[in-house]
């Protein structure tokens, strides 16, 4: 199994344009995650979602920030407009959903917006 | 006050120590409990779980619940350079379903020949 795939690894905007982060979760997994990791909040859960439908987004910062499922396979995160404080890395994780089932995680985009 | 308070040192120790990391949480309701490892530019791979109270050992890595203490650790023995990287505890409640886990902030840790 590839694992979860994210794109682009590295993407660097100017403020005020939009941003689409994209991810291809594991096969099979119902529960899709998207965080958030900086040096001073650490990781922090934006959104997710089950079986495509989205769950809970009390963790999406603003309205600026928006995020999709269409299917199971895939999943956007987009922020429109972009600012400066959004630089992070942005993470997607997938699991089966138990309590006990492992979070697998994306290797990351890294977004500098300037 | 943070659900979960993990010390982010950097913590620096030489090749072959033992390491022990250590995360505190305010929520007794917590069940799960997991050890995340997290090498550079990489995402968070899971490396220890356990559910509830006790001790749990899995190679040269030992995980400890205290739930009287609100108190998780993990123990690495023989440590090696390969080791290091940033080390994020994280749990979660039951009550059915899926239940949002809880990060710390992470510790980095770093083994040097």
């Amino acid at each position: 199994d590839a694992g979860v795939i994210q794109s682009p690894r590295h993407e660097v905007t100017e403020m005020g344009q939009e941003v689409t982060l994209r991810c291809k979760p594991i096969s099979g997994h119902d529960y899709l995650f998207w965080y958030r990791q900086t040096m001073m909040r650490g990781l922090e859960l934006l959104i997710y979602f089950n079986n495509n439908v989205p769950i809970d987004d009390s963790g999406m910062p603003e309205d600026r920030f928006s995020a999709k499922m269409p299917n199971a396979s895939f999943s956007t995160l987009k922020i429109q407009p972009s600012e400066p404080r959004d630089s992070a890395v942005y993470f997607c994780a997938s699991s089966l959903g138990r309590s006990d089932s492992p979070l697998h995680f994306g290797n990351g985009t890294r977004l500098t917006v300037t | 006050q943070k659900e979960v308070e993990q010390d982010p040192g950097p913590l620096s120790v030489p090749e072959g120590a033992i390491v022990s990391l250590n995360c505190s949480y305010s929520n007794s309701a917590f069940q799960y409990f997991m050890w995340y490892r997290q090498y550079s530019r990489k995402g968070p791979e899971l490396l220890m779980y356990t559910y509830s109270s006790g001790n749990k050992e899995d190679g040269r890595f030992t995980a400890q619940v205290d739930k009287s203490s609100k108190y998780i650790s993990l123990f690495i023995r023989d440590s090696q350079p390969s080791d290091s990287a940033t080390y994020l505890c994280a749990m979660s409640r039951f009550s059915g379903g899926y239940n949002k886990l809880i990060f710390g902030a992470g510790t980095r840790l770093a083994v040097h020949p």
